[in-house]
């Protein structure tokens, strides 16, 4: 069985420039997530879906990032503009159902904004 | 956002017993405590769970006191392979956010 995908793996830009992040979860997992993890911390939760649904966005700076999963079942993580301390390795995750289930990582896209 | 809290690092040796603490205060009732493991360039990857006393599976254990406060990962006749950083993640607080804690970097020596 296929893991979760991430693309790109790494992305450098500019910073002001927008960039994307593509999640393609585990079959049949409901819950999907993203996290930002920066050097020498753990992982720190965006946004968390169950289907279609944001059910867990506190922690995602609106003013520049947005995500959506519209059929429920890809994601997109957008960043617009980026920001130098935006550089970190985005991880997206995904759980059978809720957020008490064992959540699978994808392998991250690294970020640098220059 | 109160975060959990784990030791920076530890060091032991080959066939060593390792336990590793976590404090998480202020766990909500039904949440349970999940800790990972992840590899330099890897996501985290699942160890074990558990909600109240003791869990094992056929990698490590997990013990959590009667008053959930903290919890132990212990893993058994650590190897090389073991190198790596460890995460405690629980259900935090009354907006049930997702929070992993500061992670614990396991180095395994020879």
């Amino acid at each position: 069985e296929a893991g979760v995908v991430q693309s790109p793996r790494y992305k450098i830009i500019e910073k002001k420039q927008p960039v994307a992040f593509w999640c393609n979860p585990i079959s049949g997992h409901n819950t999907l997530y993203w996290y930002r993890q920066n050097l020498g911390q753990g992982p720190e939760l965006l946004i968390r879906y169950e289907n279609e649904e944001a059910v867990d966005d506190s922690q995602l700076p609106k003013d520049r990032f947005s995500a959506e999963r519209l059929k429920g079942v890809d994601s997109t993580l957008k960043i617009q503009p980026a920001e130098l301390g935006d550089s970190a390795v985005y991880l997206c995750a995904s759980s059978l159902r809720t957020a008490y289930n064992e959540q699978f990582f994808g392998p991250g896209t690294r970020l640098t904004v220059l | 956002l109160a975060k959990t809290t784990q030791p920076i690092s530890m060091d032991s040796y080959e066939g060593q017993e390792v336990n590793i603490t976590c404090s998480h205060n202020n766990i909500a009732t039904n949440d349970y405590i999940t800790w990972y493991q992840q590899f330099p360039s890897q996501g985290p990857r699942f160890i074990i769970q558990g909600y109240k006393t003791k869990v094992t599976n056929e990698v490590a254990s997990l013990f959590i006191p009667a008053d959930r406060k903290s919890s132990t990962l212990s893993l058994p006749r650590v190897s090389l392979s073991d190198t790596a950083v460890y995460y405690c993640l629980a259900l935090r607080g009354s907006a049930r956010q997702l929070t992993f804690g500061s992670g614990t970097q396991l180095t395994v020596l020879p």
